[in-house]
């Protein structure tokens, strides 16, 4: 079974433009999350989408981020315009309905460098 | 804020038994005690999670006090592979509910 994977896994950008950053989920994982690390924070939780639906996004930072999930499968986090406090790494994680499993399953991130 | 508190670092000998500890004197009655963990450059990975009795799987075990203020998470024969930052999370019943993280122990295994 194929993990959840993340697309780029690095990407350099410069302050002011626009990165879009993709998850592929565990198939048939109904939950999605978006979390994030600053440098030298902790990991900090962005959003939960319950298929296609925004459960949580409470963590998201601004408006200058904008997640999405059509059909309920893949995701991708688009921010526009990037500035350079964004630089971190970006993980995606999924699990399944909620009576099945508690366990989320993280992908190996995106590192994202603004400059 | 993360609900729980942990030494920065510890280390342990190779094949030895690596006991990490958590504090967590504030956790209300619905809510569990995960462990994840984080080896360099890898997504978190899950451990073992526990409520009030004590659990083991394949990867640790997992003791939690009768209060529920403390847990300790044992790794029973550590290996190098073991060397990762460790995170103990406080999680609200609601299996799709956020893992708040905090800054986690380093447990570092020394052959």
């Amino acid at each position: 079974e194929a993990g959840v994977t993340q697309f780029p896994s690095h990407s350099v950008i410069e302050k002011g433009q626009t990165v879009t950053l993709r998850c592929d989920p565990i198939s048939g994982h109904d939950n999605l999350y978006w979390y994030r690390r600053v440098m030298g924070k902790e990991i900090k939780f962005l959003l939960h989408f319950v298929k296609e639906s925004k459960q949580d996004e409470s963590g998201m930072p601004n408006n200058r981020f904008l997640a999405e999930r059509t059909g309920g499968t893949y995701s991708t986090l688009k921010v526009q315009p990037a500035e350079l406090e964004d630089s971190g790494v970006y993980f995606c994680a999924s699990s399944p309905d909620v009576q099945v499993s508690y366990e989320q399953y993280f992908g190996p991130g995106t590192r994202l460098t603004v400059t | 804020d993360a609900k729980t508190t942990q030494p920065p670092s510890m280390d342990c000998a190779e094949g030895r038994a690596a006991n990490l500890p958590c504090n967590h004197s504030t956790i209300s009655g619905n809510e569990y005690v995960y462990w994840y963990r984080q080896i360099h450059s890898q997504g978190p990975q899950y451990i073992i999670h526990g409520l009030k009795n004590n659990e083991t799987n394949e990867m640790a075990s997992l003791i939690i006090t009768e209060d529920r203020k403390s847990s300790t998470l044992i790794l029973p024969h550590a290996t190098l592979r073991d060397t990762a930052v460790y995170y103990c999370i406080v999680r609200a019943t609601g299996a799709n509910s956020k893992l708040t993280f905090g800054k986690g122990i380093t447990l570092s295994v020394r052959p």
